[in-house]
């Protein structure tokens, strides 16, 4: 048990879909974080939020919009989305003086059509 | 700007075999290194962790990484590999507040054990 969890675990949308991606940390952290994996591709990170305040979007299409109401919650709002957009997306979270160390969720694996 | 490099992308090591991992970064100031592991599908996990002292550090399920400033190496080690090792592993920078306040990972090394 990491203490991140994200749901739901599986998607399966089409392009015209609406879905949204949601990220709970129990850990007690401020700062928290999305990546996308794509295979054989480095792990990219997408958006950084600390204490609520979105710290960074790393040139991230506006089809994927996040939202973090509080400290505990993060989404990753989708819409429009390509078949290439198709990956694995992590939540990550950590604490301000914590040197960065990350704790993961599980991912959602999410396949677009 | 901060880079880790991991050279190797698969290694194939028979169980009970040893292991070393490499890994190599660039970063301007004191780094805060990690090991993390993932098997298919899932998230990251933390191996272990450097911050400062001693320069050889242990993590869970056996793995250890000694920290070579004169290098700038943090490679990942384990005396003897068990199949259920079977994963890819990133090494990672912390950079600090004024670089950034995030991790930077290496592309990943995939282990595969044989038995």
């Amino acid at each position: 048990e990491t203490g991140v969890t994200q749901t739901p675990r599986h998607l399966v949308m089409g392009m015209t879909n609406k879905k949204s991606l949601k990220c709970e940390q129990h850990l007690g952290h401020n700062a928290m974080y999305w990546y996308k994996q794509s295979a054989k591709k480095p792990l990219e990170l997408m958006f950084v939020y600390n204490f609520k305040e979105q710290t960074e979007n790393n040139s991230v299409p506006s089809r994927f919009s996040p939202e973090c109401p509080n400290s505990s919650h993060l989404f990753l709002h989708l819409h429009t989305l390509q078949p290439e957009d198709s990956a694995l997306y992590l939540c990550a979270s950590s604490h301000p003086n914590s040197y960065n160390e990350q704790f993961f969720g599980p991912g959602t694996r999410l396949t677009v059509l | 700007a901060q880079s880790v490099t991991q050279p190797d992308i698969h290694i194939t090591v028979s169980e009970g075999a040893s292991l070393e991992l490499r890994c190599n970064y660039s970063y301007g100031a004191t780094p805060y290194l990690f090991w993390y592991v993932q098997s298919p599908g899932q998230g990251l996990q933390l191996l272990l962790k450097y911050f400062s002292g001693d320069t050889l550090v242990q993590g869970i399920k056996g793995f250890e990484a000694e920290f070579k400033r004169s290098q700038s190496s943090f490679n990942l080690r384990k005396p003897s590999v068990h199949w259920s090792d079977a994963a890819e592993y990133f090494c990672a920078v912390g950079a600090a507040k004024e670089y950034g306040n995030k991790l930077v990972f290496g592309a990943g090394t995939i282990l595969r054990v044989k038995s």
